[in-house]
């Protein structure tokens, strides 16, 4: 499988503190995304990052890429209640997207 | 603007029944996709189809058929359900142009076999 692998599987923090999530896939790629998904739910697109790029931010989201350790983090900072979620990456190759296992975000208020 | 519309949300079947899960877009995505999401497995792609008439195999497409009679539809067929296909089914769409295109997702098929 080409899947890629989030770590770690599930993240509590209290509200306003910062959640950091990895992920690490397998191939070389033209870009990663990260989604998010609420609880019964469909996958929401968040941020896209180019293999060219190091760094992306967008609002309170920060992303960044080591194509040489083929990994990736999203940072989010300040976080809210509303954020409690389950965040996935994905990897597309040609026509085929891989998705990471996910990793569960519980924020308390 | 519905978005990604997947129908029913909700099906028990039992063993050897057959089923269409139903998916509409009308963001005029030329690709579209099904995805299966299992605990701990995250979501795996069945099959997908990047436009009218063309359609080609995923990762896990055994025991799945589908079809692209137009731009709008993409069903995805049971043919005879196995406990095995006891998932979530999430169809999703993005613009074909490029490979920097996110997708979008509708909400879901919860799918039991019993």
């Amino acid at each position: 499988s080409q899947q890629g692998e989030e770590d770690p599987q599930a993240l509590s923090i209290q509200e306003g503190e910062n959640a950091t999530m990895n992920c690490s896939y397998k191939t070389s790629i033209n870009n990663l995304q990260w989604y998010r998904q609420n609880s019964g739910r469909g996958l929401v697109h968040l941020i896209l990052i180019r293999s060219n790029e190091r760094e992306k931010h967008s609002g309170r989201l920060r992303v960044t890429l080591d194509t040489s350790k083929k990994s990736s983090s999203l940072l989010i900072t300040a976080s809210r209640a509303a954020d409690t979620a389950s965040y996935f990456c994905a990897t597309p190759t040609g026509n085929q997207f891989y998705f990471g296992t996910g990793t569960s975000l519980t924020v308390i208020p | 603007n519905a978005g990604v519309t997947q129908t029913p949300k909700f099906q028990v079947l039992k063993t050897g029944q057959s089923m269409t899960l139903q998916c509409a877009q009308d963001m005029n995505h030329e690709y579209m996709s099904w995805y299966r999401q299992d605990p701990g497995m995250g979501l795996r792609l069945i099959h997908y189809s990047v436009g009218a008439g063309i359609t080609d195999q995923g990762e896990v497409p055994n025991g799945y058929n589908v079809s692209r009679s137009t731009t709008e539809d993409f069903p995805l067929r049971l043919l005879s359900a196995a406990p095995s296909q006891t998932s979530v089914y999430f169809c999703a769409t993005r613009l074909a142009t490029g490979i920097n295109q996110p997708q979008h997702f509708g909400d879901g098929t919860r799918l039991s076999i019993l």
